[in-house]
């Protein structure tokens, strides 16, 4: 079946250690999404990739990097300089361009103690 | 810069009821108007994508019309049900593939 997996579905980690958060698609999807979701909010764009090799910073990338170096994957690395890091991941994929929609992952929450 | 804001923030009907959410984003350079559905312990999941000013969507008993120059879209449900209990997303495409969405609206319905 295509999709997208995240794993794990829930990370716990000690302050100021980085942390790899893992997106795999089998969708053949060109463009990847990483967002954060905090109690209350909505969907907040970290990072984005249209094509292999390539990633933009969304509206809130202070303290997270990412890399596309296949097409099937775009991992998120939420570092120690990230302040607050407590929250729900959710990757997602689209295969670019304006008509397509966005298929999610299952989503990982992050917990940092 | 996409700024997308979507109003009411919550919303609680009864069974039965016609609802509406409204969604606001900037007018200058628009691409597509994305909405989606999030039920709880699932994952968001697309119901439309928009991109002409005037267009109408449905899906069963729900519809969406889009308003590019005055940059609003409004999401229509007709006869609320309890299954129609999520919430609604809305997002904008902007250049370079970038998706930027809305806080959401969460909608409850009671039986």
């Amino acid at each position: 079946d295509g999709g997208i997996t995240q794993s794990p579905k829930y990370l716990f980690r000690k302050e100021g250690q980085n942390v790899t958060l893992s997106c795999e698609q089998n969708l053949n999807h060109d463009a990847m999404y990483w967002y954060r979701q905090d109690p209350g909010q909505g969907l907040r764009l970290i990072y984005y990739s249209q094509i292999v090799n390539d990633f933009q910073k969304g509206d809130i990338a202070e303290g997270y990097s990412v890399s596309r170096e296949k097409k099937e994957s775009f991992p998120l690395t939420v570092t120690s300089a990230q302040k607050n890091p407590t929250a729900f991941y959710l990757c997602a994929s689209s295969r670019g361009g304006v008509y397509t929609e966005a298929f999610f992952g299952q989503g990982t929450r992050l917990t940092v103690v | 810069i996409l700024n997308v804001e979507q109003s009411p923030q919550s919303l609680h009907v009864q069974e039965g009821d016609s609802t509406n959410f409204t969604c606001s984003f900037p007018s200058s350079n628009f691409y597509a108007l994305h909405w989606y559905r999030w039920e709880t312990a699932k994952s968001p999941e697309a119901l439309f994508v928009m991109t002409l000013n005037g267009d109408e969507k449905k899906k069963g008993r729900i519809s969406a019309t889009l308003n590019t120059k005055e940059g609003y879209s409004y999401l229509y449900i007709k006869g609320s049900q309890p299954e129609d209990s999520a919430t609604y997303l809305c997002a904008q495409r902007g250049y370079g593939n970038k998706l930027v969405f809305g806080a959401g609206t969460i909608l409850r319905v009671k039986s």
